[in-house]
């Protein structure tokens, strides 16, 4: 079974800049996670969808962050504009549910704001 | 507000030896997760504990749950080096989707 699939790996860019990331979970899993990793902490959930809607983004920058899951199925996380305090790794994460399930995390996608 | 607290958040400890990492957290909670993160890389999920008094392990590893105190702990038996890594609880709200994640203990096995 392939696991959470992230890209790119790395991305660096300059801050006022814009940059995406896209993710595809593991077949079959209805819930897909982003989260936000900054060094030496835990990761922080940023948007949470079920299928292609939205369950939680309470803790989301709206005015710079923007996700969305067309289809249920592959997610994009875009950022726009960057600022230095984005430098961070984001992860996504997908469970077969919402409840009880184990998360899988893919490996990230570590960015750098100069 | 959801809390959650790890102690300690550093641990260098001598193989073979016997320790605990501590998670609280702040208010009802029905499912509380453990993962593995090591340097540079994803986060590995350990276990799931789903219910008051729930106990499991993996090899070295024993994760239990105390819903009433609060508090999940992970026990580690006779420690090995490959066992270093940080160690993340995390926690979901009662009746919410809203996960939250301890800061991580971040574990040293000397040789």
């Amino acid at each position: 079974e392939a696991g959470v699939a992230q890209s790119p790996r790395y991305k660096i860019i300059e801050k006022r800049q814009s940059v995406a990331f896209w993710c595809n979970p593991i077949s079959g899993h209805a819930t897909l996670y982003w989260y936000q990793q900054i060094l030496g902490q835990g990761p922080k959930l940023l948007i949470q969808f079920q299928n292609n809607g939205v369950v939680d983004d309470s803790q989301l920058p709206k005015d710079r962050f923007s996700a969305e899951r067309l289809k249920g199925v592959d997610s994009t996380l875009k950022i726009q504009p960057a600022k230095l305090e984005d430098s961070a790794v984001y992860l996504c994460a997908s469970s077969k549910d919402r409840q009880q399930e184990t998360q899988y995390f893919g490996p990230g996608t570590r960015l750098l704001v100069l | 507000e959801l809390k959650v607290e790890q102690n300690p958040l550093f641990l260098s400890m001598q193989e073979g030896k016997n320790y605990t990492i501590y998670c609280n957290y702040s208010t009802t909670s029905d499912r509380l997760y453990w993962y593995r993160q090591d340097p540079g890389k994803s986060l590995e999920s350990l276990f799931v504990l789903l219910s008051n008094g729930a106990v499991k392990q993996e090899g070295r590893l024993m994760a239990s749950l105390d819903t009433k105190a609060r508090l999940s702990t992970l026990h580690i038996t006779a420690a090995v080096h490959d066992l270093s890594a940080t160690y993340f609880c995390a926690v979901a709200l009662s009746g919410d989707d809203k996960i939250i994640f301890g800061k991580g203990t971040r574990l040293h096995i000397l040789p």
